[in-house]
């Protein structure tokens, strides 16, 4: 079965500056990789994804990610980030018929 | 378009007590599944669907049964409440692989 790790659990980072959230996974076989972000409260919502093509995707709200089949890994960036990019992000990865999740960084901009 | 809907929003349970979580979709979406959000976890999958009438077990199944009769309905049932099952637990839908859309989740609390 597939796993997710995300290899930081708590960012910090002042606005306006840059921010990398890392994501890393194992699967044997092919796999569709996503980010999603939660504000308090509240569900999750669909950041970006890669299905195939591009290994760069880009998002919504100005975040971006690379897809690195030979490290495993799907990074998410943002070059400058917002006080209102303060959430909880979850890399997740599909390879089968189910959706499973890392335990999610939680991004705190600072003024 | 209401999305995926969940109802309750809240519930306090006793031990020992069952109840049943409901999800509705409206976006004829083929997958649907179960996840329980607890702190410093992620997301773990309960149980997913891939049509009518198909279900399987995800990471955490026991202590909880779902049945999915028709395409917009995965209900889900604690069959005897544990204060374990006190989480934060929300419904997703999908169409084939394409990331999917989540409810607002239900907080339930078992004391």
């Amino acid at each position: 079965a597939q796993s997710v790790t995300q290899l930081d659990s708590q960012v910090p980072v002042f606005e306006e500056a840059p921010v990398e959230l890392r994501c890393n996974y194992s699967s044997s076989v092919s796999v569709y990789l996503f980010w999603y972000v939660q504000y308090p409260n509240q569900g999750l919502q669909l950041l970006l994804k890669y299905l195939s093509g591009s290994t760069l995707v880009k998002g919504i709200n100005g975040f971006e990610a690379e897809f690195n089949k030979s490290q495993t890994s799907f990074h998410l960036r943002k070059p400058s980030v917002h006080i209102s990019d303060t959430a909880e992000y979850f890399c997740a990865v599909i390879s089968n018929n189910d959706m499973r999740f890392g335990a999610g960084t939680r991004l705190t901009v600072k003024p | 378009n209401a999305g995926v809907t969940q109802t309750p929003k809240f519930q306090v349970l006793k031990t020992g007590q069952s109840m049943t979580l409901q999800c509705a979709q409206d976006m004829n979406h083929e997958y649907m599944s179960w996840y329980r959000q607890d702190p410093g976890m992620g997301l773990r999958l309960i149980h997913y669907s891939v049509g009518a009438g198909i279900t399987d077990q995800g990471e955490v199944p026991n202590g909880y049964n779902v049945s999915r009769s028709t395409t917009e309905d995965f209900p889900l049932r604690l069959l005897s409440a544990a204060p374990s099952q006190t989480s934060v637990y929300f419904c997703a839908s999908s169409r084939l692989r394409d990331g999917y859309t989540f409810g607002s989740g239900t907080r339930l609390t078992v004391v």
